[in-house]
């Protein structure tokens, strides 16, 4: 089965200061990679998707992430905080069928003023 | 459109009780998926359909029947509810496979005592 790794369950930046969030995969082949924020209380929001057209993927709300499969990697990142990124973000990677979807655990950004 | 829906919101449950937590979508999505999430573990899946009349297992699916009878419908039933199965419970929906955006409902939040 696929699976994610999310390094950091907890992280805090500043505002202004840029935002790295840590997502690992496990597959020999490239999956389809997602990126996923919830805000608290309500359900999960699709920030940006990888599907092999492009190695760095741009989302909403200014963040990107690059796919780099030398390292089995698709960090998120975004180069300036602000206060409303404050919430809980989820890599996923699903199977190749497309049909069954593996989260990561969470990291919950902090942003302090 | 009111995209997915779920119903109840909030649930509480005594051991060995039956319910049907209520999923509905008014985007003629053909994927629809149940997911858990629990503190530090993400969201795992607990069943999936591809289309009206064809469910099958995610990671989880011990405890929990589905059915898919509608392509705007797709109840989970726990028929003997047990403390394990304490979670918040999230519907989504996608056009037609995982891979594309999955849309995810508020949630509902299930005790069991």
């Amino acid at each position: 089965a696929q699976s994610v790794t999310q390094l950091g369950s907890h992280v805090s930046v500043s505002e202004g200061a840029l935002v790295l969030l840590r997502c690992n995969y496990s597959s020999s082949v490239p999956p389809y990679l997602f990126w996923y924020v919830q805000y608290p209380n309500q359900g999960l929001q699709l920030l940006l998707k990888y599907t092999s057209a492009a190695t760095l993927v741009k989302g909403i709300n200014g963040f990107e992430a690059e796919f780099k499969k030398s390292e089995t990697s698709f960090h998120l990142t975004k180069p300036s905080a602000h206060m409303s990124d404050a919430a809980e973000y989820f890599c996923a990677v699903s199977d190749q069928a497309g049909n069954q979807f593996y989260f990561g655990t969470g990291t919950s950004l902090t942003v302090i003023p | 459109n009111a995209g997915v829906t779920q119903t109840p919101k909030f649930q509480v449950l005594k051991t060995g009780q039956s319910m049907t937590l209520q999923c509905a979508q008014d985007m003629n999505h053909e994927y629809m998926s149940w997911y858990r999430q629990d503190p530090g573990m993400g969201l795992r899946l607990i069943h999936y359909s591809v289309g009206a009349g064809i469910t099958d297992q995610g990671e989880v699916p011990n405890g929990y029947n589905v059915s898919r009878s509608t392509t705007e419908d797709f109840p989970l039933r726990l028929l003997s509810a047990a403390p394990s199965q304490t979670s918040v419970y999230f519907c989504a929906s996608s056009y037609s496979r995982a891979s594309y955006e999955q849309y995810f409902g508020p949630g509902t939040r299930l005790t069991v005592t």
